[in-house]
């Protein structure tokens, strides 16, 4: 079955600062890969997703970048504000299940 | 438009006892999962349906986890008996359909705490 490693597993950075949270995947089948954030006591909510035909993709200030040969993605969050402290989690999709395994979250705090 | 409901927020049990989450997808969507979060980690598969038939229920615990949706909208999830490693938010999700590529849409969970 697909593995989704994810580091790291906490990450703290100044207000106006960069993020990246990166991810690994071990079925080379997996075509989407979604990126979700958890607020406390919410659901994850996706932020933002790319599919396996996509190198780069770009939503305002969180980009997430592919790179198929090496398995591996990254999330990139610019210009961090401090409502963008929560969990992270990266997850991959294999199949004609749609069925989608999570990496172990990455907790962001962005201080103010 | 409306999101996935779950019901109910927060549930406290003994162990051993018996305890029923419902979930309500979003309109339309023929796909509906089960997933289990335990505090620290990303959220596991229990249960996938499409329509009112299983998809696939490997990760299911099936001694003690059961889950329905018979009329192929809304769906329960029952434990008997619990278990203290039962802990965790159960989150419900769904989606369009089964095709590969469709995200997921997430309701806020029901947090389980077996004492």
């Amino acid at each position: 079955g697909e593995n989704v490693e994810q580091h790291p597993s906490t990450l703290s950075v100044q207000e106006g600062d960069s993020a990246v949270i990166k991810c690994t995947y071990s079925d080379s089948a997996s075509n989407y890969f979604p990126w979700y954030k958890q607020e406390l006591g919410k659901g994850p909510q996706l932020i933002i997703d790319i599919r396996s035909n996509v190198g780069e993709k770009k939503d305002q200030r969180i980009a997430v970048t592919l790179n198929k040969t090496a398995k591996h993605f990254s999330l990139h969050i610019t210009e961090t504000q401090p409502e963008d402290s929560a969990v992270y989690f990266c997850a991959a999709i294999v199949g004609y299940n749609n069925d989608m395994r999570f990496g172990a979250g990455t907790r962001l705090t962005v201080k103010p | 438009e409306a999101g996935v409901a779950q019901s109910p927020r927060y549930k406290i049990i003994e162990k051993r006892q018996s305890v029923a989450f419902w979930c309500n997808p979003i309109s339309g969507h023929a796909t509906l999962y089960w997933y289990q979060q335990i505090l620290g980690q990303g959220p596991k598969l229990l249960i996938q349906f499409q329509n009112n038939g299983v998809v696939d229920d490997s990760q299911l615990p099936k001694d003690r986890f059961s889950a329905e949706r018979l009329k192929g909208v809304d769906s329960t999830l029952k434990i008997q008996p619990a278990k203290l490693e039962d802990s965790a938010v159960y989150l419900c999700a769904s989606s369009l359909d089964l095709r590969p590529n469709y995200g997921y849409t997430f309701g806020s969970g029901t947090r389980l705490t077996v004492v």
